[in-house]
């Protein structure tokens, strides 16, 4: 089985402070993340993923996330939080071979101005 | 890049009647698609994923028999909530799988009366 646990559920960070949400994964085999994000009413929009290479990943709108096998983890950051990067954020996972995804709990991010 | 649709995307309906819910691959064919349910700030729960010219594979729990799914086309899955009562009432989200990255509709809300 393969599931995400996002431990945070609304991160609150300055505006032009460094932004990041927090993911770890469980999968068997080789995993492929992802993060989406979903503003209101909206569905999910594409941020960055990983599949195979370099452990750095960077994705739309400033954001980057860093792949950590050791650790299982896929955090995402971005060096300079705007307000409009106030969003509900979703990490995933899948694996090799499997196109069903297994998504976190979700975090609330909130950029105060 | 590419992109999903999803029709109607607000409805409302009466208590016992049956909505159907379209999802299309605009700009690429799609042999699987995925539906989701998504209640406020919660995560995704994958209901079915929908296959081209066969039966769609449910989740547990996940009644066939009142969520019915049709994709007949490579651009085109459906979904049928059937006698829909007022607990139905949610955010549904459909994704189409190209070369093992979903992409994401818009999604529907669902207000059952």
């Amino acid at each position: 089985a393969q599931s995400v646990a996002q431990p945070e559920d609304q991160v609150n960070v300055a505006e032009g402070n460094p932004l990041t949400v927090k993911c770890t994964y469980s999968v068997s085999g080789n995993p492929y993340l992802f993060w989406y994000v979903q503003y209101p009413n909206r569905g999910l929009q594409f941020l960055l993923k990983y599949i195979t290479g370099d452990n750095l990943v960077k994705g739309s709108y400033g954001f980057e996330a860093e792949f950590n096998k050791s650790q299982t983890s896929f955090h995402l950051k971005k060096p300079s939080a705007l307000v409009s990067d106030s969003a509900l954020y979703f990490c995933a996972v899948t694996r090799q071979g499997n196109n069903r995804l297994a998504f976190g709990k979700g975090n609330q991010v909130v950029v105060i101005p | 890049g590419a992109v999903v649709s999803q029709h109607p995307s607000r409805v409302i309906c009466k208590s016992g009647t049956s909505v159907k819910i379209e999802c299309r691959s605009l700009d690429f064919q799609a042999t699987t698609m995925f539906w989701y349910r998504q209640f406020p700030k919660q995560s995704l729960m994958l209901m079915a994923t929908s296959n081209e010219g066969s039966k769609a594979t449910y989740e547990q729990g996940v009644e066939k028999d009142k969520f019915l799914i049709n994709h007949a086309s490579l651009t085109l899955s459906t979904l049928t909530v059937t006698s829909a009562h007022p607990e139905d009432s949610s955010f549904y989200i459909c994704s189409a799988d190209d070369y093992n990255e979903q992409f994401f509709g818009p999604g529907t809300r669902l207000t059952v009366l």
